[in-house]
């Protein structure tokens, strides 16, 4: 069975570039996966950052950037807020109708 | 602006079928566009259960499809999540979300409810 991996965690220092990436255990990513991106705060629902690997969702800013680095999808965070510091998931379509979320990255800012 | 609201008994007893609905406001739900569910077990991540477009097309996530129906009521604008066999497994915060098939994402959500598998 094929598993979406992200790092499970991840700081950066406010102001600081971060790049999180989704990868897969067996494979490489690449756009015919379409990576989307998402961004949950305790106890929120989650916000829709980026889709179709990197394209965003209306009202997110230009700091949340999406590509393929390598093998994987990756999200990059240029000039870190505070409220930033949330969990952040990938998904990846796999074909035939089937849609898979990863584990999630704890992103810390500090 | 669209929007989504869950609703349903936040209890179910094991072996139990959970039952969920969401309501849609700003969309007509038969204009288009997939509707999906997905569930995050408490501190865990999310999972996608299956999504469904207004004319019965589904798409069912293998490992839940088994136990999973969704249907849609176009009159009421509504979409619904039946699981059966629950288990305390099944225990998690469900989220509806309104899922963009052709560009791959999940652009709309609802806040979620929770809903717990006990006796």
């Amino acid at each position: 069975q094929t598993v979406v991996t992200q790092e499970p965690s991840f700081s950066v220092s406010p102001g600081g570039t971060v790049t999180l990436t989704c990868g897969l255990t067996s494979g490489s990513v690449s756009t015919t996966y379409y990576p989307s991106w998402y961004q949950q705060t305790p106890g929120q629902a989650p916000r829709t950052l980026i889709y179709g690997t990197n394209s965003r969702s209306s009202g997110v800013p230009d700091r949340f950037s999406g590509s393929i680095l390598g093998n994987k999808a990756a999200l990059t965070i240029t000039g870190a807020q505070a409220d930033d510091e949330s969990e952040y998931y990938c998904v990846l379509y796999l074909g035939g109708g089937v849609w898979v979320f990863g584990g999630g990255t704890k992103l810390t800012v500090l | 602006q669209v929007q989504l609201q869950e609703s349903g008994p936040g209890l179910v007893k094991p072996s139990e079928t959970l039952s969920l609905t969401c309501g849609v406001s700003g969309y007509s739900i038969s204009s288009g566009y997939y509707w999906g569910w997905i569930r995050q077990p408490p501190g865990k991540g999310l999972e996608w259960i299956g999504s469904m477009f207004h004319s019965g097309s589904t798409y069912y996530n293998p490992s839940l499809k088994s136990r999973v129906t969704i249907s849609v009521d176009t009159s009421k604008n509504q979409f619904s999540l039946k699981l059966n066999s629950v288990t305390a497994a099944d225990t998690a915060v469900y989220y509806c979300a309104r899922h963009w098939v052709s560009k791959n994402h999940f652009d709309y959500w609802g806040q979620g409810t929770l809903v717990t598998v006990s006796s």
